[in-house]
This record gives C-alpha cells, structure tokens and sequence, in this order.
C-alpha cells in the first residue's frame, strides 16, 4: 500500500489560504488520493479526493503533481474553524475500500 | 453529505463487563463499515472492515474474539468490546462506504469514548 509523508504541523493566519502539502512517491496508477480532516474528539470528515486531475469542491482544493507523487489540499479562505488534522490518504487498491490513516498534519489557525 | 450515527457517543463500564457499540447508516446502504479506534494524540488505527453478511476481516494484531463485529444488515454494524480492561479505553469511530461506489468517500461517524474503570 502506498504510503504519505506529511510535516507534523502548519501555522496559517486567518483569511489566508492554507496549503498543506502531501508526499506519496510510491502511489500506483489506480489509486485515489483522498483528504479527510479530524477536529478534536470528532469523526474524521471527508474533503476532497482525486486521481491525476485537479479537485475543487465548496471546502477545498486538491493539486496533483502531473507525476501524481505528491499533492497539495488547499482552503483558500481558512479561519478558525479549519483548526484540526488532516490526513492525505491514499486508498488501498481493490474494492475493499479501507482507508489507513498516517500521522497528517496539525494546522492551526490563528486570528 | 451522508450521515453514519454511532451510539452511544460515551460510555463508562467496569472492568471485565462487555459493551457494544452501534454504527448505522442513516441514508444509504452500507455493504462495508470500517471499525478503527484512536487513542489520546495519535492516529486512527484500522481494527477490522466489516461485511454485510460475511464474518468481519481483522487487522493484524486485533483480536477477534476480544473484537466481536456483526453486520448482520445494510445499514448496522456492531463492535462489541469483550471483557473491557482499562487499557481497551479509547475513542472508536466506524466508517462505512456506499453500496453504489468504489471510488466514492467513506464516511465517519462521530465516534465513541470508551472508559474503562
């Protein structure tokens, strides 16, 4: 299964795009990318998933490398509330469908 | 989004006791839920994927018969943690996929902290 690198933690200011940055050099051809965030004591929650092309949805949006090694979530607007970790998975291949999740990235943001 | 409700959202026992916790989807089938659970500053560790109707596939080092799962229709299933010790406290969440989408998202639950006194 192919495995993230995420960095430990991020700091963004309020109103300012947050761009959090995943490695995943060993990703194969038929897996997805997917992003999910956990707030303290809450379930994880989905945001956005790919496959080679861009992703924009109403939370996010996820850039993939045109050699789909790494790929950047970003919330162009952050604000308080977009405190939380977030975890860039790559999805096991096979129907199956499991989700393992990495260490992700705490991002804290300030006022 | 679609919405998957766990029950209870707490629970305190005392050791050796059993408790069961529930994870239904609320709007839509689930062929496959997901139990993982979290302990204080780590990540989510993946205990088992269950299937509807089949018996549920364990990841290394979970055990089964401490682990019970039952998914006996689309949109229930059950983790039952067996003689509870306090070292079994922890937060589990399940997660469950739509029947209609491999590449669709999972979705989570809101998760369960387990105390175990």
């Amino acid at each position: 299964d192919a495995k993230t690198t995420q960095p430990p933690s991020m700091d963004c200011a309020e109103g300012r795009a947050a761009n959090l940055p995943c490695n995943h050099s060993t990703i194969s051809g038929n897996e997805y990318v997917y992003w999910y965030r956990q707030i303290h004591s809450q379930g994880p929650q989905y945001i956005i998933h790919g496959l080679k092309n861009n992703e924009t949805n109403e939370m996010a949006s996820l850039i993939i490398t045109e050699d789909r090694k790494s790929s950047t979530l970003i919330l162009p607007h952050a604000t308080l509330r977009d405190t939380a970790v977030y975890y860039c998975i790559v999805r096991v291949s096979g129907n199956t469908g499991k989700l393992i999740f990495g260490q992700g990235t705490t991002l804290q943001v300030k006022p | 989004g679609a919405v998957v409700s766990q029950h209870p959202s707490r629970v305190i026992c005392k050791s050796g006791t059993s408790v069961k916790i529930e994870c239904r989807s609320l709007d839509f089938q689930a062929t496959t839920m997901f139990w993982y659970r979290q302990f204080p500053k780590q990540s989510l560790m993946l205990m088992a994927t269950s299937n509807e109707g089949s018996k549920a596939t364990y990841e290394q080092g979970v055990e089964k018969d401490k682990f019970l799962i039952n998914h006996a229709s689309l949109t229930l299933s059950t983790l039952t943690v067996t003689s509870a010790h306090p070292e079994d406290s922890s937060f589990y969440i399940c997660s469950a996929r739509s029947a209609s989408g491999y590449t669709g998202e999972l979705f989570f639950g809101e998760g369960s902290r387990l105390t175990v006194l």
